[in-house]
């Protein structure tokens, strides 16, 4: 039973460069979620979808970030023309959806950005 | 909007010793869930509890409890026999239905061998 996997684990960038995250739920989970942590912060939130649906975003998410989750299971976050501030640590997690109530969230590594 | 305080940045305990996180939270919904997350120094965040608002039974995890008081809308975690592996940042989170989780802003926990 794999956990939610993200690829690359480190991604070192120089500003104005475009890069990628990858993020694998677990098997079957239909929610999948970004947030965005900066060191000694808690996460935060960025992005949800249900299935292939992007349901909510936050305002942080500004017109440089986009997000897709193409046929429902893994999922992209681009980050065009990179800024000194988007170096964070970027998790993904993964939920299945049970009806009401709020379902468990589970976190993947993480990818660590640092924009030079 | 949800706001979720952890007023306790670092907190130590000698090993074997049980130790109290704090939390305070607020927010406008009725019905919610409450989580505690650990961050060990490898930063994969791990589930440690997790409490239906609703119910009155605080939920317990072998060493890990929690005591929910909703009226004050306080949510602590108690980690009895702490042990070195306990070492992380701790997250308390609320959340509701398919909704973000909002983190607070965490407490170092370092035990004492």
């Amino acid at each position: 039973d794999t956990g939610v996997s993200q690829d690359p684990r480190h991604k070192i960038t120089k500003r104005g460069q475009n890069v990628t995250f990858r993020c694998d739920p677990i098997s079957e989970h239909n929610r999948l979620y970004w947030y965005r942590q900066t060191l000694g912060q808690g996460p935060e939130f960025l992005t949800y979808f249900q299935n292939e649906a992007q349901l909510e975003k936050s305002r942080l998410l500004s017109d440089r970030f986009s997000a897709e989750r193409p046929k429902g299971s893994f999922s992209t976050l681009e980050i065009q023309r990179t800024e000194q501030g988007d170096s964070a640590m970027y998790l993904c997690a993964s939920s299945l959806a049970r009806g009401h109530g709020t379902d468990t969230q589970y976190f993947g590594p993480g990818t660590r950005l640092t924009v030079l | 909007a949800q706001t979720v305080t952890q007023s306790q940045p670092e907190m130590s305990v000698q090993e074997a010793e049980t130790v109290t996180l704090s939390c305070t939270y607020d927010t406008s919904e009725s019905d919610y869930y409450l989580f505690w997350y650990k961050q060990p120094p490898s930063r994969q965040m791990i589930l440690v509890i997790r409490q239906e608002a609703y119910k009155q039974q605080n939920a317990t995890e072998n060493r890990f409890s929690v005591n929910f008081q909703k009226a004050a809308k306080s949510f602590s975690l108690k980690i009895s026999d702490s042990q070195l592996g306990d070492a992380a940042m701790y997250f308390c989170a609320p959340g509701r239905g398919a909704q973000k989780l909002v983190f607070g802003q965490g407490t170092r926990l370092t035990i004492n061998p």
